[in-house]
C-alpha cells in the first residue's frame, strides 16, 4: 500500500499522560500536514511541513503539542499532559510540491481517547 | 477570517434521485476549492478540485461541482445517486498563499435503496 499510513490507529490514555503519533507520508511527497477532527466537525489544520521545515502552525497547536519531521520523511505529533479536550481523530496528509494545486492525500487517522 | 460553510448537515435521498450539496466560502483572495468524501470506515478521499479555468469541474464517480465566484459558492452535484454514495462529504478551501485547508463541517448523505 503506497498511501499515507498512521500509527497507532487507536490510542487510549489517561489525562496527564503524554502520547506520540506517527505519520508516514507517500514516499515522494515533500509536504506533510497534521489536522484534528472532532465528532460532527470537519478537520481543522494544526501544522504543515515542507521537507523537514515546519512552515506553519495553527493557533490550535498549543504549547503542549509538538510536531517534528526530522529527516523530511515521517513525522511525529506529540501531545504532553493530555486533557479530555484532546480526544479527537488526528489526521495526517501529504502532498507533492510538483503536483498542481497541492492535492492533499489523507491517512486513516489516529483516534485518541483521553479518560 | 477564512471559513467554509456547509448548510446541509444530513441529507436523505432515494436511489436515482439528484443530489446537490451546498458549500459557501469566505476568502479574501484567490481560492482553491475541494470536495472530499469519507465512506464509512474509510479515510478522506478527494472527489474533485478547482484551481482556475472552467468553473464547472468534473470529478470521480460522476460528481461535478460549479464554482460561482459572485455567490462565493462551490456546490457539489450528481444527477443520479447510488446506494454506494452513502458517505460524509466535506467541502474545503485554501488560498494560494497558504497550504492549510479549511474544511466545512460536512454533510452526511444517506442513500436509501
Amino acid at each position: 500500500d503506497t498511501g499515507v499510513s498512521q500509527n497507532p490507529r487507536h490510542k487510549i490514555t489517561k489525562r496527564g499522560q503524554n502520547v506520540t503519533f506517527r505519520c508516514d507520508p507517500i514516499s515522494e511527497h515533500n509536504r506533510l500536514y497534521w489536522y484534528r477532527q472532532t465528532l460532527g466537525q470537519g478537520p481543522e489544520f494544526l501544522t504543515y511541513f515542507q521537507n523537514e521545515a515546519q512552515l506553519e502552525k495553527s493557533r490550535l497547536l498549543s504549547d503542549r503539542f509538538s510536531a517534528e519531521r526530522p529527516k523530511g520523511s515521517f513525522s511525529t505529533l506529540e501531545i504532553q499532559r493530555t486533557e479530555q479536550g484532546d480526544s479527537a481523530m488526528y489526521l495526517c496528509a501529504s502532498s507533492s510540491i510538483l503536483a498542481s494545486g497541492d492535492e492533499q492525500f489523507f491517512g486513516p487517522g489516529t483516534r485518541l481517547t483521553v479518560l | 477570517a477564512q471559513s467554509v460553510s456547509q448548510h446541509n448537515h444530513h441529507v436523505i435521498l432515494s436511489e436515482a434521485a439528484s443530489l446537490e450539496l451546498g458549500c459557501n466560502y469566505s476568502y479574501g483572495g484567490t481560492v482553491n476549492l475541494f470536495w472530499y468524501v469519507q465512506y464509512p470506515g474509510q479515510h478522506l478521499q478527494l472527489l474533485l478540485k478547482y484551481f482556475s479555468g472552467d468553473p464547472l469541474v468534473k470529478g470521480i464517480k460522476g460528481f461535478e461541482a460549479e464554482f460561482i465566484k459572485s455567490k462565493f459558492s462551490f456546490n457539489l452535484r450528481k444527477p443520479s445517486v447510488q446506494w454506494s454514495d452513502t458517505a460524509e462529504y466535506f467541502c474545503a478551501a485554501s488560498d494560494t498563499g497558504r497550504r492549510a485547508l479549511t474544511f466545512g463541517s460536512g454533510t452526511r448523505l444517506q442513500v436509501q435503496p
